[in-house]
């Protein structure tokens, strides 16, 4: 089975302008979560999609958006970039949600903003 | 809220020699998972190894066990005969039971393997 994939790997963006990061789940995984990592937050939960609807959602600003279409491919959105928003976003899928059901993580998206 | 702390921001170990790396967490739940998840330069995490709360014996998977003191709260990683490729970012993480995918993870430790 293909693994889960992110797409593109590398963006450079300016401030104010938005984004949209794709994540593309391991074929039959209905889960799709996103974390943000950044060296002085770490890792950070920014939200998780099932079944086309947003589950559960991190402490993040509304300028951070996603959504999960019918295939279970999923995208994340940011608006109004700003200088922190440069991280390596992590995508991550799983069978079902919850419990011991591991989570599968993608190769990231390194995003820049300048 | 669940905190995971890894205070050990850096080790090394030399090559086919034992490590063992720390982490405690903070939860009021008294059923939950945790992982261990590793993160090589190539930054794709890869799950180490995972502890169901309720059972008491230590998972392991091949080199690598871990030491799960529920009451302590305590759950460290334990590499055996440890390899280069062993190298890594390494990241605990603490997953609750209800249906939720939000896991929250320690700041990580650098391992570095001498050979």
């Amino acid at each position: 089975k293909a693994g889960v994939t992110q797409t593109p790997r590398y963006l450079i963006k300016t401030r104010g302008q938005q984004v949209t990061l794709s994540c593309s789940p391991i074929s039959g995984h209905r889960s799709v979560s996103w974390y943000q990592q950044t060296p002085g937050q770490g890792l950070q939960f920014l939200f998780e999609y099932f079944s086309e609807t947003q589950r559960n959602k991190g402490n993040f600003p509304g300028r951070f958006s996603g959504r999960q279409f019918s295939n279970s491919r999923s995208e994340m959105n940011v608006s109004t970039l700003e200088l922190g928003d440069s991280a390596l976003y992590l995508c991550a899928s799983s069978l079902k949600r919850g419990g011991r059901d591991t989570q599968y993580f993608g190769p990231g998206t390194r995003l820049t903003v300048l | 809220a669940q905190t995971v702390t890894q205070s050990q921001p850096e080790m090394s170990v030399q090559e086919a020699e034992t490590v063992t790396l720390s982490c405690t967490y903070d939860t009021s739940e008294s059923d939950y998972y945790l992982f261990w998840y590793k993160q090589p330069p190539s930054r794709q995490m890869i799950l180490v190894i995972r502890q169901e709360a309720y059972k008491q014996q230590n998972a392991t998977e091949n080199r690598f066990s871990v030491n799960f003191q529920k009451a302590a709260k305590s759950f460290s990683l334990k590499i055996s005969d440890s390899q280069l490729g062993d190298a890594a970012m390494y990241f605990c993480a603490y997953r609750t039971t209800s249906n939720n995918n939000d896991m929250r993870f320690g700041a990580g430790t650098r391992l570095t393997v001498k050979p």
